[in-house]
């Protein structure tokens, strides 16, 4: 059983569109973090949130964190090209010593 | 990914031989750790080091023996590769307090 589920596992939308994918789990979590990996590459973080409700913007990048804890959203506004990658959502659940990551959101933004 | 070098970049093997991946970060965290990234399984720990001197068994280290002999490099080993060996490994460190990792640019491996 994954702790963290993703979903759309695949999105491919046109370049200007906007595009939200999903990371949920029944565990509550101190944190999640939401990294992007470029084909070829290492995923590389992109922000941490912390607490229930909280919103970060990175340029045309929103993350939510839900207010239970237990579940984030990822919203890319007007995508590029440039957005195209493997998102992947990551958090360490109480008690545990590892940290789990889902299988990610691929996303494709056609110019 | 600055702050974790990983070499090599690309191997290829045969069924049966040993090779060594190596994996080191300028960052000065204690905590590394080694994840194979296969299609459609995500990311998989295969092992972990909290400290120098230390470390323990992730999800699926069947295979596979580490050493982190000092704070700075975390080494992976495969004494006897099996084509199910074939992935992409990653090699992470992770800031402490923040569960934040930084990866490296991983190994692409392939076993004939």
């Amino acid at each position: 059983t994954q702790l963290l589920e993703q979903s759309p596992q695949f999105l491919s939308i046109q370049e200007g569109e906007n595009l939200t994918v999903y990371c949920n789990s029944s565990s509550v979590f101190s944190s999640l973090q939401w990294y992007r990996q470029e084909p070829g590459e290492g995923p590389v973080l992109l922000v941490t949130v912390v607490t229930g409700g909280e919103v970060k913007k990175l340029k045309r990048l929103t993350f939510q964190f839900g207010d239970a804890r237990k579940d984030s959203s990822l919203h890319i506004t007007a995508a590029q090209p440039g957005d195209t990658g493997l998102y992947l959502c990551a958090g360490r659940a109480p008690g545990n010593n590892r940290l789990a990551f889902g299988k990610g959101n691929q996303v494709v933004v056609i110019p | 990914n600055a702050g974790v070098t990983q070499t090599p970049k690309f191997q290829v093997l045969k069924t049966g031989q040993s090779m060594t991946l190596q994996c080191a970060q300028d960052m000065n965290h204690n905590s590394m750790y080694w994840y194979r990234q296969d299609p459609g399984m995500g990311l998989r720990l295969i092992y972990y080091s909290a400290s120098e001197g230390t470390t323990d068994k992730g999800e699926v280290p069947n295979g596979y023996n580490v050493s982190r002999l000092n704070k700075r490099e975390f080494s992976l080993r495969l004494e006897s590769a099996a084509p199910s060996q074939t992935s992409v490994y990653f090699c992470a460190m992770e800031r402490e307090g923040f569960d934040e990792q930084f990866f490296g640019p991983g190994t692409r491996l392939t076993v004939l």
